[in-house]
């Protein structure tokens, strides 16, 4: 079945860091990608989605690229702010969109 | 623009006590809905998606059932709880027309306690 790996866990950085949190897929075709962010005790938000091969998604800062050859979908920001803590899900949308799997979340923590 | 409602914020029920959770959707004719469960500190599984008033599929078995009464609201309900019921339930939204690019937005979720 589709699956999503998130390999790190946790992830401690300062204010100005660069950000990279890694995603990998397992799924036949094309499925969509995404990437969610959640603040303690909120939903998840919706940061940015991709569904081609090559294409960027961004939003906020955040950007991630679609590749289909390494399976990837890796989550990056050039700096990041102390705001930016939370826990950040890549997730793969199959069955028509009706079926969303998520990673299992990373955790970002960063130090003023 | 739309907005999500659940109800309620928060319970505490005890092993073997009925449940019914709610969400309603507004702004928005005719979305896609589904419930999703969080244990603490984990990801989210969903549980059950609908695309029309009346019809629910099921994701995955976790002793709950779900309703779709109405075009904008969904319930999620069981007849006996048990501990592993514990967690944050969040209900979510997305287009109708489907695809596997259509994103799903959530609501602010119901904790729920179960002693």
């Amino acid at each position: 079945g589709d699956s999503v790996t998130q390999t790190e866990g946790q992830v401690a950085l300062s204010e100005e860091d660069f950000l990279t949190i890694h995603c990998n897929y397992s799924a036949s075709g094309y499925p969509a990608l995404f990437w969610y962010v959640q603040y303690p005790g909120e939903g998840p938000q919706f940061l940015f989605r991709a569904s081609r091969d090559k294409e960027k998604g961004s939003s906020r800062g955040f950007e991630a690229t679609y590749d289909k050859g390494t399976t990837s979908f890796h989550l990056r920001k050039a700096s990041v702010q102390e705001s930016d803590s939370a826990v950040y899900y890549c997730a793969l949308g199959s069955n028509m969109g009706y079926k969303l799997t998520f990673g299992t979340g990373t955790s970002l923590l960063v130090d003023p | 623009a739309q907005t999500i409602h659940q109800w309620p914020v928060a319970e505490i029920k005890a092993v073997g006590s009925p449940l019914s959770l709610g969400c309603t959707i507004k702004g928005k004719s005719s979305p896609n809905l589904y419930w999703y469960w969080q244990a603490t500190g984990g990801t989210l599984q969903q549980l059950f998606y609908s695309i029309t008033v009346g019809q629910v599929e099921s994701v995955v078995q976790l002793n709950l059932s779900a309703s779709r009464p109405k075009d904008d609201q969904f319930i999620l309900s069981t007849e006996k709880l048990l501990l592993s019921h514990s967690g944050f339930y969040l209900c979510a939204w997305s287009l109708d027309w489907g695809g596997d690019y259509a994103e799903q937005f959530f609501g602010p979720g119901t904790r729920l306690t179960v002693l």
